[in-house]
């Protein structure tokens, strides 16, 4: 029974390069978020998806960042002309709902990407 | 803007003894609320949680009291042990989740 699982673990890009990262919900979830996580920072909230729709993006960056999660396969969070800010933890969460409180929005987090930008 | 706040960075505790760790929101529109606990080079792991219409909801030694009027909550851990040292992140939830910057735990034997 896997978790949220995210990939690769490690990314390392140019400036002006295009990060991808991947993100596949635990079985059975079809909310998916994902967060940054800048050095010595807490979790920042970037966007919220289910499937084909984009829920809430109002923590994601209005240029060069965008989120997708298609019908099938994993959510991807998209980082065109990457820039050393960028450089940060990138989280992933599924739930098996979303919206108003309760337990069934528990977010469980995969271990993260760590993007670093030379 | 900071719905959820942690405001002390670091905690440091002695083995066996409580660790208190404190989380603040501004929103009246969150209902639930919960812990996460981080190691480094991994993702959070959920902890604890409790729904709006609760004081308080324990876990073995771990537990999480709400006081809705003062929009604060807390997690207790007692006894404190070593492997509990980590970084806490209180969240809370509504349409969405918002998390505090975290608390560093470091229990010391």
């Amino acid at each position: 029974n896997a978790g949220v699982m995210q990939n690769p673990r490690h990314l390392v890009r140019r400036r002006g390069q295009e990060a991808r990262l991947r993100c596949s919900p635990m079985k059975g979830h079809s909310h998916v978020y994902w967060y940054r996580q800048l050095p010595e920072e807490g979790l920042k909230f970037m966007v919220y998806l289910q499937k084909e729709n984009i829920i809430d993006e109002s923590g994601m960056p209005k240029e060069r960042f965008s989120a997708e999660f298609p019908k099938e396969g994993p959510s991807i969070l998209r980082i065109q002309q990457v820039v050393r800010g960028d450089s940060a933890a990138y989280f992933c969460a599924s739930s098996r709902t979303g919206g108003v409180g309760v337990a069934k929005n528990i977010q469980y987090f995969g271990a993260g990407t760590r993007l670093s930008v030379l | 803007d900071q719905q959820v706040k942690q405001n002390s960075p670091s905690l440091s505790v002695q083995e066996g003894r409580i660790s208190i760790l404190n989380c603040d929101y501004t929103n009246s529109m969150f209902d639930y609320f919960l812990w996460y606990k981080k190691y480094p080079a991994e993702g959070p792991t959920f902890l604890i949680s409790i729904s709006s219409i609760k004081d308080k909801n324990e876990d073995g030694r771990f537990t999480v009291f709400l006081n809705k009027s003062a929009k604060h909550l807390s997690l207790h851990i007692v006894p404190s042990q070593p492997g509990d040292s980590a970084v806490y992140f209180c969240a809370a939830s509504g349409r969405d989740m918002r998390f505090g910057a975290g608390t560093r735990l470091t229990v010391k034997p």
